[in-house]
């Protein structure tokens, strides 16, 4: 069965710097998002990538954020100078149908550490 | 905006009770409503779905119906199994135009134990 993987599955780095969080999406699916959850909270939308652009972002996104689908297979997340408060599981999702009313399919999450 | 509340965990269980886990939402419009569980060690995976009031969805013994007049959307299972021993979350489509960005509740850790 098809399945969304992503690497690394922990990530420890140092505050300030950057990050790239990699992801595999389904191979025919179209729509493409980035989701976390901080430690005891919920989990949440950060981004959502169709066409080779962002369609839809939160607040949590801002500049130090980027997304990019730089072949035909990888969907990456950056995060230009990490703060403590980037600490999170990320999770990578695809859908191969417009997401509202279809399932998302869900990677097994990265654990980024920022000390 | 949109929100889901859940019921609070954890939930312990013994085998073959009857389980019900509360989750209310607020939206404008008529957002689709699901069910995640994630298992230990694994990715969220959709449990169930209902894209519509009075509908309802089922899988592996669960079942949960779209209530808008309660804005509810309970997740039930008749007879737990130790292997449902997961993290359960009520999500929500932002529905119209959106490019789907799902609200999630804040999850519920279940525990059955044999």
């Amino acid at each position: 069965e098809p399945e969304v993987t992503q690497t690394p599955s922990h990530q420890v780095t140092q505050m300030g710097q950057e990050v790239i969080l990699r992801c595999v999406p389904i191979s025919n699916h179209l729509y493409f998002y980035w989701y976390r959850q901080i430690l005891g909270q919920k989990v949440e939308f950060l981004v959502s990538f169709y066409n080779n652009e962002i369609s839809e972002k939160s607040e949590i996104f801002d500049d130090q954020f980027s997304v990019e689908r730089p072949d035909g297979s990888n969907f990456t997340l950056k995060i230009r100078s990490t703060k403590l408060e980037d600490s999170a599981m990320y999770f990578c999702a695809s859908s191969g149908t417009e997401g509202a009313r279809g399932e998302q399919y869900f990677g097994p999450g990265t654990r980024l550490t920022v000390t | 905006g949109n929100s889901v509340t859940q019921m609070e965990g954890p939930v312990t269980l013994s085998e073959e009770a009857f389980l019900t886990i509360n989750c209310t939402y607020t939206a404008t419009g008529y957002p689709s409503l699901f069910w995640y569980v994630q298992y230990p060690g694994e990715g969220l995976q959709l449990l169930l779905k209902a894209t519509k009031a009075d509908d309802k969805g089922s899988n592996k013994g669960f079942e949960a119906t779209y209530r808008k007049e309660t804005t509810s959307f309970h997740l039930e299972k008749g007879s737990v199994q130790v292997s449902d021993s997961a993290v359960y979350f009520c999500v929500q489509g932002a529905g119209g135009t959106s490019y789907g960005k799902l609200t999630f509740g804040q999850g519920t850790i279940l525990t059955v134990h044999p």
